[in-house]
């Protein structure tokens, strides 16, 4: 069964203050990893779709990492703006579930000033 | 151009009685989601359409819920005889193709009295 565990749950940062955040994930034969942000209230927004051992992505402040068994969403500098919730996702390749996403519970991130 | 699209945004109801949800998706996306969020929960997967064909709709969690769409764009989701346990944001994403990344609504927020 696909998994995805984030940590940590919540994160409580100054301004300025760099931190990562940890996407673990079993999937049978990935086909995507996918980051998103969630304000309060709205639905998950597109950040990243990250496919290979290796591969990085990066935007503004925010920069995603993958390896065989985990991701992580570097935050470097990060401003109140920046405060949400974080969600990870997988779609996996082998199982013929393979057009649905496997969601994480999230990381609520609070970047105070 | 606009997003995804879902009505109504906020839908209370009582515990026995029906409801109807809509999404909008992106114009000229083929793919669509139905996700269900619950309170501490991650996102579920509920039902993919392709067109206007269904080939997922393993994560439907009982025969109250129903789906359907038309057109290859609007889409609608029923539950029959809402529970209290129904509650939850019910999320509708769309992507270009089968596979692609997915683009989420805003959701509709259903509690069911």
């Amino acid at each position: 069964e696909d998994q995805v565990t984030q940590s940590p749950e919540a994160l409580r940062l100054q301004e300025g203050e760099s931190s990562s955040l940890n996407c673990s994930y079993t999937v049978s034969g990935l086909r995507g990893l996918f980051w998103y942000r969630q304000d309060p209230g709205k639905g998950p927004e597109f950040l990243f779709t990250l496919y290979s051992a290796g591969e990085e992505k990066e935007k503004e402040r925010l920069k995603a990492t993958l390896t065989k068994k985990e991701s992580f969403l570097h935050i470097t500098a990060p401003k109140p703006e920046d405060s949400a919730t974080y969600l990870c996702a997988v779609r996996p390749g082998l199982t013929g579930g393979g057009n649905k996403l496997t969601f994480g519970t999230g990381t609520q991130l609070k970047v105070e000033l | 151009g606009a997003g995804v699209s879902q009505s109504p945004s906020n839908k209370v109801t009582e515990k026995g009685k029906d409801v109807e949800l809509r999404c909008d998706p992106i114009s000229g996306h083929t793919a669509l989601y139905w996700y269900r969020q619950s309170l501490g929960q991650g996102l579920e997967f509920l039902i993919y359409f392709q067109g206007n064909s269904a080939p997922d709709k393993s994560g439907l969690p009982s025969d109250r819920f129903s789906a359907e769409r038309t057109g290859g764009s609007v889409s609608t989701l029923t539950i029959q005889r809402t529970q209290q346990e129904d509650s939850a944001v019910y999320l509708c994403a769309s992507s270009p193709g089968q596979g692609e990344t997915q683009y989420f609504g805003p959701g509709t927020r259903l509690l069911v009295l």
